[in-house]
């Protein structure tokens, strides 16, 4: 089981440009979840999926995120336009669904707007 | 409303038990979660305990549930230099996966 994959494992771009996060779920799980974690506010759930559906976005910060997931192995979170205040480990979880599923993270994009 | 509270650092010595401690206000929380974050890497579940039990024990992990008081904690025996991490503590209900989770309390272990 090669685990949840995120990629890039860093990212460093300026403000005003366009980032897109990439995620691949464990096979066979059904619910994913984007994560941002700083130091000031700790681990923000921003959105998450259950069947390839968003189910609760409210945790996206402004019109300017977006996450999408056209499959059950991929999913995408993207901010346009970027800036620095977005710098932050964003973290993809994904699970069975089922009561008490655990969690299971990716080792996260470290993101960097300057 | 939904608020989970960890004391920030804790340092204890190689060998000594650790304690962590996580308090929560949501009274319907049906899981309550400890996850371990190593640095450069995601969060990985350690132990979970139902909101029915009061204690649950896993190899050196003893987890303990104060239902009344909304308090649990995470206690590591003999606690080694490979378990300096960042603890966090997390709740959810039964009809959610959503998870919310403490700011972490980071152990160091002293040798």
């Amino acid at each position: 089981d090669a685990g949840v994959i995120q990629s890039p494992r860093h990212e460093v771009t300026e403000m005003g440009q366009e980032v897109t996060l990439r995620c691949k779920p464990i096979s066979g799980h059904n619910s994913l979840f984007w994560y941002r974690q700083t130091m000031m506010r700790g681990l923000e759930l921003l959105i998450y999926f259950n069947n390839n559906v968003p189910i609760d976005d409210s945790g996206m910060p402004e019109d300017r995120f977006s996450a999408k997931m056209p499959n059950a192995s991929f999913s995408t979170l993207k901010i346009q336009p970027s800036e620095p205040r977005d710098s932050a480990v964003y973290f993809c979880a994904s699970t069975m669904g089922r009561t008490n599923s655990p969690l299971h993270f990716g080792n996260g994009t470290r993101l960097t707007v300057t | 409303g939904e608020d989970v509270e960890q004391s920030l650092f804790l340092s204890v010595r190689e060998g000594d038990s650790s304690v962590i401690n996580c308090t929560y206000t949501d009274s319907s929380s049906t899981y309550l979660y400890w996850y371990k974050q190593e640095p450069g890497a995601g969060l990985q579940l350690l132990t979970y305990i139902f909101s029915n039990m009061d204690m649950k024990q896993d190899q050196r992990l003893t987890v303990l549930l104060n239902k009344k008081d909304k308090h649990l904690s995470l206690r590591i025996a003999d606690t080694q230099t490979g378990d300096s991490a960042i603890y966090f503590c997390a709740e959810s209900k039964q009809s959610s996966y959503k998870l919310i989770f403490g700011s972490g309390t980071r152990l160091l272990v002293r040798p």
